[in-house]
């Protein structure tokens, strides 16, 4: 079975600095993997994903992350963040099954501090 | 641009009374799946529907119930609520591109529900 673990619940941090979240997960066969953000009372929507290919993956609003299979990892980062990217962030993982499960992390809220 | 849409928004209901959350999709998605969220705990798979006719249990399948009415709706039915069914209820669905499921997964706007 495939599981995510995101490892902060919170991450504070000032306007312009940078910032890492971190996400490791479990699974036994190949899988892709997503970073989800959530704003206020808002459903989910797709920062980036890794399918194959190029372990770096660039998503929208110059988030990137790096997929790492020896530590089974997929953290998220950004070199310098806004206020507006004040957010609830999810990674997830899925299996190449056809079923399209996604299974969430617990996610990481990040507050950035003026 | 309707992308998915879930009704209703907001639901109370009193412990035992039953209910059915919405969900149609305009995108032609094969898949649909509803999940909760609830603080410290992301988002779990309820139920999903990986095509049409099919449906099968996710994490947390217990006390709930769904139905594939065609390829658009994906319908969540509580039979008895109780206060720990107290969450929010997220519809989404997704495409299969060539067989494997790598595309978006698309969300509505979620449902808040809250049982006395």
């Amino acid at each position: 079975a495939q599981s995510v673990t995101q490892l902060d619940s919170q991450v504070p941090v000032f306007e312009e600095a940078p910032v890492e979240l971190r996400c490791n997960y479990s699974s036994s066969v190949s899988v892709y993997l997503f970073w989800y953000v959530q704003y206020p009372n808002q459903g989910l929507q797709l920062l980036l994903k890794y399918l194959s290919g190029s372990t770096l993956v660039k998503g929208i609003n110059g988030f990137e992350a790096e997929f790492n299979k020896s530590q089974t990892s997929f953290h998220l980062r950004k070199p310098s963040v806004h206020i507006s990217d004040t957010a609830e962030y999810f990674c997830a993982v899925s299996g190449s099954s056809n079923t399209g499960k996604l299974i969430f992390g617990q996610g990481t809220t990040l507050q950035v501090k003026p | 641009n309707a992308g998915v849409t879930q009704t209703p928004k907001f639901q109370v209901l009193k412990t035992g009374q039953s209910m059915t959350l919405q969900c149609a999709q305009d995108m032609n998605h094969n898949s649909m799946y509803w999940y909760r969220q609830d603080p410290g705990m992301g988002l779990r798979l309820i139920y999903y529907s990986a095509s049409e006719g099919t449906t099968d249990k996710g994490e947390v399948p217990n006390g709930y119930n769904v139905s594939r009415l065609n390829k658009r709706e994906f319908s969540l039915r509580l039979e008895s609520a109780a206060p720990s069914q107290t969450s929010v209820y997220f519809c989404a669905s997704r495409t299969l591109s060539g067989g494997a499921v790598t595309g978006e997964l698309f969300f509505g706007e979620g449902s808040r529900l809250t049982v006395l």
